[in-house]
């Protein structure tokens, strides 16, 4: 049964930059795509991008001037980072296993989900 | 952009009511129409994928129809275990492809 848990600070200056890591336990990240969502309080789903376990990635046009996801295979984790955040970028960030074929498009597993606090 | 309207944002209903829930897109989606629910405090978790199918382990009691701009998520007869909120989520297909999240619908017991 494949796991996964994101890592990383909970507190962000404002135009610093958020870094996350995903570790995917359970299976190989290898021959998957894998999505970054985050979800601001109260507030619906965004998606952010995803990651080939080879290294090729697409992003939302919304945030793609400051977000790079890499993926380390090694280790089995893939990353996540927003640079010049704001108060706007306030969130609980999620990973997910993201299904991609010619009919598949969804997130199929998540992680429980990490808060992260843009403040001074 | 392909913009995804939800219905209703919020909703109350009896145990055992039948519930639907509306997604339409502003042009065709074909297929590519997906339905999570979220538990408060929890990560979102797939029902129904490519419109009508049930993800594995999923009750029967939830299911997906439609195709193109209009879409329908159904709880046949609602269990106090489905109180959360669900969204509707696309894929815009115009490369590199673009996902989006419906609003969501906040169910409730009445």
């Amino acid at each position: 049964q494949v796991q996964l848990q994101e890592s990383g600070p909970g507190l962000v200056k404002p135009s610093e930059t958020l870094s996350l890591t995903c570790t995917v336990s359970g299976g190989s990240i290898s021959s998957y795509y894998w999505s970054w969502i985050r979800q601001p309080p109260g507030k619906g789903l965004e998606w952010i991008g995803y990651i080939y376990y080879s290294g090729s990635t697409n992003y939302n046009p919304s945030l793609k001037s400051r977000v790079t996801i890499s993926v380390d295979t090694s280790k089995n984790q893939f990353s996540l980072k927003l640079s010049s955040v704001t108060a706007a970028d306030t969130a609980v960030y999620y990973c997910a296993r993201h299904r991609l074929a010619a009919r598949l498009h969804y997130m199929d597993v998540w992680g429980k989900g990490t808060t992260v606090t843009v403040s001074s | 952009d392909i913009q995804m309207t939800q219905s209703p944002s919020s909703l109350s209903a009896s145990v055992g009511d039948r519930v639907t829930i509306t997604c339409q897109a502003s042009q065709d989606i074909s297929n590519y129409l997906n339905w999570y629910q979220q538990k408060p405090g929890k990560a979102p978790k797939l029902l129904i994928y490519d419109a009508s199918n049930l993800e594995t382990g999923v009750p029967s009691r939830f299911s997906g129809s439609g195709s193109g701009t209009d879409f329908t998520f159904t709880i046949s007869s609602l269990q106090p275990e489905d109180i959360a909120t669900y969204y509707c989520q696309q894929y815009d297909n115009l490369p590199p492809g673009l996902y989006t999240f419906g609003q969501g619908t906040k169910l409730e017991i009445k």
